[in-house]
This record gives C-alpha cells, structure tokens and sequence, in this order.
C-alpha cells in the first residue's frame, strides 16, 4: 500500500535562519507531488507541483523552493525564512487526477 | 483553470442529513468532481469522487447534475465528528497535474 510522510512535525525557527522540510512516498512510482500552504486554518494555497523528477513548477512567487532529487521525494527549503512564512504545510501526492494522499503536516512558527 | 464555487459555511443540527453544494460550470468533459475534507490541525481527506453518475460510499453520497456543472455532498446523518471543512476539486488531467482548492465550506453541526 501506499504511504507519505512529511518531516519535521513541528519546528520553530528564527527570522532569517534555513528552511528544510521533507517529503517521501512509499508504495507508487511517478506519482505528480504536490507543497501546500495553509496559513489561517482555512484556505490551501499551492505552493510547489512536480510531475517528475527535477521538474518544479511554481505557483506564487516567494522565498521557498522546492526539489525533487528522486521519484518519490520532494523537499521544500528556504535560504531565509521570513515571519509570513509561518504556517501549516502539507505534502500531497497523486496520479493523474486520481485521489489526493495528504501527508501529516508541518507546523512552521517564524520567530 | 477549472474553478469550483461553495459558500463558505453552512449549520447542520446533529443526526440530521446535510447536503453541500458546489458549482463548477467551466468542467470539462473528463473532469472528475472530488470531494476532500479536512479536520482541525490535519491535512485533508479524501471522502469521494464521480465523473457523470450518483456515487455512494460508506462516508457519503454525491449527486452530479446532469449537466454537470454542479453537484452535491450529501451526509445523510450529520455526526459532531463531521465537521470539519469541505472541499470540491477537480483534478485535471490538462492541467499538468495541477490541483487547485478552493475555499471550501466549513460544516459545524450543533447537537
């Protein structure tokens, strides 16, 4: 069966320092790989999607960045974090339009 | 991009039905109609799907109007674990795997 996990759970990071948060997914091959952002309880805000490997595409400008170094793992960083980069961010995967598997979540607190 | 359209919140009373709509007039004809909810402090789950047909499965019922550009989630019998908000997609596959939410509805169901 297939399984996605997100990490870290929670952190809490300083204005300006790194961001690195990770996500795999066991059980699929190729699977489109998707970084939400939700930043008030309400609202997904797509960050990041891949279809492939090395293949990002970005949907709002920011100071985040995504990577897919393998099929089945898909990073998100930060050089410098800023305070409005605080939020809940979701690791998905998919296949094609088929059903959409959430990972667990990341709380981000910018301090 | 195909849109979805859902009010932002509805009031259900406990063991009653609850019926949640969404408009989606710019679907396309091999757009599925999904629908994901999402409890607090979780990343969404998958409830159900349809393309052209009535579906049903032990979480809900959707009813797609024969035009398809609407369609209803139907809880038959509203529980206090049902609220949560709910969203209505529909994964593209023109969209290069693109997968966009909306707002969503959030469900509070009183007892």
């Amino acid at each position: 069966s297939q399984t996605i996990h997100q990490w870290p759970a929670t952190l809490v990071q300083p204005v300006g320092s790194p961001l690195s948060l990770e996500c795999t997914v066991e059980g699929t091959s190729n699977p489109n790989l998707y970084w939400y952002r939700q930043a008030a309880g309400r609202g997904l805000q797509l960050l990041f999607y891949s279809v492939g490997i090395g293949q990002i595409s970005s949907e709002v400008p920011q100071n985040l960045s995504a990577s897919r170094p393998q099929d089945r793992q898909f990073i998100l960083s930060s050089k410098k974090l800023l305070l409005s980069d605080s939020g809940f961010y979701l690791c998905a995967w998919s296949l094609s339009g088929n059903t959409i598997y959430f990972g667990e979540g990341s709380w981000l607190t910018v301090v | 991009d195909a849109k979805t359209t859902q009010p932002n919140s509805m009031e259900s009373n406990e063991e009653e039905p609850v019926h949640l709509p969404c408009n989606h007039s710019t679907i396309s004809g091999t757009d599925y109609i999904h629908w994901y909810r999402q409890l607090p402090s979780q990343g969404p789950e998958y409830v159900i799907h349809g393309l052209t047909s009535n579906v049903n499965n032990r979480m809900a019922s959707l009813a797609i109007a024969e035009d398809r550009k609407s369609s209803t989630l139907i809880l038959h019998r509203a529980t206090l674990r049902d609220a949560a908000v709910y969203y209505c997609i529909l994964p593209s596959y023109n969209q290069g795997g693109k997968l966009i939410f909306g707002q969503g509805t959030e469900l509070s169901v009183k007892p």
